[in-house]
């Protein structure tokens, strides 16, 4: 199984700015997925990252909002935009794992005042 | 009518219990059926994978699947306070956005 870390481990942040959260997996992986878990709601996929290409975003997800990275096959980011008290919630990194499989990171938690 | 339901809980039981945990779904082209287990304040940790229809054991874990149904169960044998936490129910089709239920809250108690 892979072993994903993230950071950072959580953030409070002010409304208007934006945060970039990192994501490291110790073994090459082809996909990479964020997702967000907002309280009471179920994990959310927001976009699949490929390296080498554009992220490809789920429906309600935009880029100018969560622009991502995938610079090589461990590493990843997700930056979160123009933050509103909205975005507040704990946002997830995955990678696929051997089969068919996902594992994820920690999260990051993240409190938007 | 979202496409996976589960039940939030929390369900209490003492320990030593058997513990039955269910989800059901609405999307016929499910195929792949997951449960991962997440402790609070951390990530999802993947318990069990199944594939289409049957049973799968790990341990004191046994994973159903009954794709005629659209249902599928994850049962704890002997449950521990170590088993508190929430298990979230996860599926997908054959691409590789997974599908989540909202979780079921379980506490073991001594």
């Amino acid at each position: 199984s892979a072993v994903i870390s993230q950071k950072p481990s959580r953030d409070i942040c002010q409304r208007g700015t934006s945060l970039t959260i990192q994501c490291q997996v110790d073994s090459q992986v082809t996909m990479m997925f964020w997702y967000r878990q907002q309280p009471g709601q179920s994990l959310t996929l927001i976009a699949t990252a490929n390296q080498g290409s554009e992220a490809t975003y789920e429906s309600g997800f935009v880029i100018d909002k969560f622009p991502i990275s995938r610079p090589n096959l461990t590493f990843s980011t997700l930056t979160v935009s123009n933050m509103s008290p909205e975005d507040s919630s704990i946002y997830l990194c995955s990678a696929e794992g051997g089969g068919e499989t996902q594992y994820f990171g920690p999260g990051t938690r993240l409190l938007v005042l | 009518q979202k496409e996976v339901e589960q039940d939030p809980g929390p369900l209490s039981v003492p320990e030593g219990a058997i513990v039955s945990l269910n989800c059901t779904y609405s999307n016929s082209a499910f195929q792949y059926f997951m449960w991962y287990r997440q402790y609070s304040r951390k990530g999802p940790e993947l318990l069990m994978y199944t594939y289409s229809s049957g049973n799968k054991e790990d341990g004191r874990f046994t994973a159903q699947v009954d794709k005629s149904s659209k249902y599928i169960s994850l049962f704890i044998r002997d449950s521990q306070p170590s088993d508190s936490a929430t298990y979230l129910c996860a599926m997908r089709n054959s691409g590789y956005a997974l599908n989540f239920g909202k979780g079921t809250s379980l506490l073991v108690t001594p």
